[in-house]
């Protein structure tokens, strides 16, 4: 599976919008790009997932770069609920092994 | 709907005891999954189950064993424990592969091997 790239950690204002960036240069055209998160001794719980238009779903907003070279999670107004390790992962869909290669992620810490 | 459950929620064992981390998930999902997570890491594949009666290597299966009796359950071994395996397990499953499809996961196992 081809590779991300996210910053360790982010820190955001409640009720302000947060941009959550992740680096997919090697992306193939089969590759979908999923979203998880990991609440505080929580198991992960998963986000969004798109493979070439932006997706919108309740939780949040995913961009995707016309090049799929890069894509962004989008929390429209963060919410203290919402600090949490992000995980951007890539799954090809002639992958056979089924699983979810999780990365180190993006903390995000949301100040009151 | 209890979602996906596992039993025990902590354990603390000695170095060469036998345990058996039980998952449970009721949404008549095929496919199951054991990940590991270390301190500061992500989540690691121990094993996986595409369907009762089924299992697979994953990442890291070495010192483990997995069995699918039933579809809603998938059972993770240590045979023999060690330190190594000092971890959080994390059962999650999804209906379909999950290149499209969710994975739901449990609330984890904390594992303690002294």
């Amino acid at each position: 599976d081809a590779k991300t790239t996210q910053p360790n950690s982010m820190e955001s204002n409640e009720e302000e919008p947060v941009h959550l960036p992740c680096n997919h240069s090697t992306i193939s055209g089969t590759d979908y790009i999923h979203w998880y998160r990991q609440l505080p001794s929580q198991g992960p719980e998963y986000v969004i997932h798109g493979l070439t238009s932006n997706v919108n779903n309740r939780m949040a907003s995913l961009a995707i770069a016309e090049d799929r070279k890069s894509s962004t999670l989008i929390l429209h107004r963060a919410t203290l609920r919402d600090a949490a390790v992000y995980y951007c992962i890539l799954r090809n869909y002639g992958g056979s092994q089924g699983n979810l290669i999780f990365g180190k992620g993006t903390k995000l810490s949301v100040k009151p | 709907n209890a979602g996906v459950t596992q039993t025990p929620k902590f354990r603390v064992l000695k170095t060469g005891q036998s345990m058996t981390l039980l998952c449970a998930q009721d949404m008549n999902h095929e496919y199951m999954y054991w990940y590991r997570q270390d301190p500061g890491m992500g989540l690691r594949l121990i094993h996986y189950s595409v369907g009762e009666g089924t299992t697979a290597k994953g990442e890291v299966p070495d010192g483990y064993n997995v069995s699918r009796l039933k579809k809603q359950n998938f059972l993770l071994g240590l045979e023999s424990a060690a330190p190594s395996q000092t971890s959080v397990y994390f059962c999650a499953s999804s209906y379909d592969r999950p290149i499209t499809d969710t994975q739901y996961f449990g609330p984890g196992t904390r594992l303690t091997v002294l």
